[in-house]
C-alpha cells in the first residue's frame, strides 16, 4: 500500500529552526511536494522535489533522499506567522498525490 | 500563476436540500481536477477525480449518486452535494494541475465551508 508519515505535531520558538519530516512508500515516484495549510484556508505551495539533494528558497528548505523514501522541511528564523500545517505529498506513478495527515507547527514567544 | 476560483466560499443549508461548489480555473486548462474534503484536524481526503469531457473517477466509499461531479468545460468543474445532511458538513476543496507542469504541483481552490443545520 502508500503511505505516508510525518509527525502530528511540532512545536518551536520564535527565531529558531524547526526540521518536519516525512517518509513514504509509493507505488512509483514522480516528486514529492510541501505544502503549508493555515487552519481554515486551502492549502498553499511551497516546494518541490523530484532529484535528490537540497533545494533552498529563502527561509524554507526542502530536502529528498528517494533511496530512503525520506524528506524534511526545514524551516529557518521562525516567526509567529509560520504556525500552520505543513503537509508532505507524494506524486505517484499516476500523476496522483498522496498526501500526510499532516504536521501542526506551533511557535511559540 | 496559476489561479483556482472556488465559491462559494461559506454555505449554510437545510437538511435535504442540495448545494453546488464551483471551480474555475482562470489562467489555465485543468483537464484534471481534484475534489477533496476535509474534516477539521485531519488531513486531505480525496473524493473523487474529474476530467474534462467524461465521467468522475469516485476515491472507495464516496458515494457518486450524493456528490455529483461535472466537468464540462476545460475551466469548469462542479460538485453538487445531493440531499446534505449534517454528516455531510466538511470543508471542501478542489485542485488542479498546471497545464501538466508536475513541479508546479497542484493549485488548491481556497475551499468551500459547508454547514449543514
Amino acid at each position: 500500500g502508500q503511505n505516508i508519515d510525518q509527525p502530528t505535531e511540532m512545536t518551536a520558538t520564535e527565531g529558531a529552526i524547526v526540521q518536519i519530516n516525512c517518509t513514504y512508500q509509493t507505488s512509483g515516484f514522480n516528486g514529492l511536494f510541501w505544502y503549508q495549510q493555515h487552519a481554515g484556508e486551502a492549502p498553499t505551495f511551497l516546494s518541490y522535489n523530484v532529484l535528490d539533494g537540497l533545494e533552498e528558497k529563502g527561509r524554507f528548505s526542502s530536502f529528498l533522499s528517494r533511496s530512503k523514501g525520506y524528506s524534511y522541511l526545514l524551516l529557518k528564523e521562525l516567526q509567529m506567522k509560520d504556525s500552520a500545517s505543513y503537509l508532505c505529498a507524494v506524486m505517484d506513478s499516476n500523476y496522483q498525490l498522496i498526501w500526510g495527515a499532516g504536521t501542526k507547527l506551533i511557535i511559540k514567544p | 500563476g496559476a489561479v483556482v476560483s472556488q465559491h462559494p466560499s461559506r454555505v449554510i443549508c437545510k437538511s435535504g436540500t442540495s448545494v453546488k461548489i464551483e471551480c474555475r480555473s482562470l489562467d489555465f486548462q485543468a483537464t484534471t481536477m481534484f475534489w477533496y474534503r476535509q474534516f477539521p484536524k485531519q488531513s486531505l481526503m480525496l473524493m473523487a477525480t474529474s476530467n474534462e469531457g467524461s465521467k468522475a473517477t469516485y476515491e472507495q466509499g464516496v458515494e457518486k449518486d450524493k456528490f455529483l461531479i461535472n466537468h464540462a468545460s476545460l475551466t469548469l468543474s462542479t460538485l453538487t452535494v445531493t440531499s446534505a445532511h449534517p454528516e455531510d458538513s466538511s470543508f471542501y476543496i478542489c485542485s488542479a494541475g498546471y497545464s501538466g507542469e508536475v513541479s508546479y504541483g497542484y493549485t488548491f481552490g481556497s475551499g468551500t465551508r459547508l454547514t449543514v443545520v
